[in-house]
């Protein structure tokens, strides 16, 4: 399928368990996003990527691990999870437009339930 | 803290008002303010964005009004139907071809409601 895809849709977990939420895109963009969406903080950066192998925290890294070995792929990784990381969780990726408009493209999401 | 601040967090109106949605932000470095829509179950999706070299943009029924001075800018909805009513985010960014990659510092949101 064209365009960026998350799995799963849906997870439950138990806390203290290792969780990775997977993030693909067909667009071949360089740049690839995770944010969490949390009801009155909107959406909250995690991470990011620029390209593979190149990888920088966002506003809320903690507790969360990522990796990107091709362009393709950008997953993310709860090493230990923990109940305040139950959110919906949304991958994105950058294009870059005319007029120097930087649109992201997001994913459908992932909603993790940590128990 | 680069933030963003939306208001009002919720928002109900009849078919054919004019909602309208109000950000503040803080860093005067940000030269991009996009608006995405966001339906119950999917992902947000980019709605219309604006640069601070103009006031004013449209795009259908879909309107940014941008104070540069005032560090505000704000979307307006034309005609609303009921299909408009999801979630509505502001966001805005900086120097998307250096460091900052172009990432995006997100409003609370505004669940809007446009009844028939």
């Amino acid at each position: 399928d064209a365009g960026i895809t998350q799995s799963p849709r849906y997870k439950i977990t138990e806390t203290g368990r290792q969780v990775t939420l997977m993030c693909h895109q067909t667009w071949s963009h360089s740049y690839m996003f995770w944010y969490r969406q949390d009801l009155g903080h909107g959406l909250r950066l995690i991470y990011y990527s620029a390209a593979a192998d190149i990888t920088d925290k966002g506003e809320v890294p903690d507790g969360y691990v990522v990796s990107r070995s091709k362009t393709e792929n950008f997953p993310l990784t709860l090493e230990s999870a923990t109940r305040s990381q139950t959110s919906v969780y949304f991958c994105a990726s950058r294009a870059e437009r005319t007029s120097g408009m930087y649109e992201q493209y997001f994913g459908p999401g992932t909603r993790l339930t940590v128990t | 803290q680069q933030q963003v601040k939306q208001s009002p967090q919720s928002l109900i109106v009849q078919k054919g008002g004019i909602p309208i949605i109000n950000c503040a932000y803080e860093n005067t470095a940000f030269d991009y303010f996009p608006w995405y829509q966001q339906f119950p179950g999917k992902g947000p999706a980019l709605l219309i964005a604006i640069r601070p070299d103009v006031s004013e943009k449209k795009e259908g029924r879909f309107t940014i009004s941008f104070n540069k001075s005032a560090k505000q800018f704000s979307l307006h909805i034309m005609d609303s139907q009921p299909g408009d009513s999801a979630t509505y985010f502001c966001a805005a960014s900086m120097d998307a071809g250096g460091t900052s990659y172009g990432k995006l510092t997100f409003g609370q949101g505004t669940i809007l409601t446009v009844h028939p």
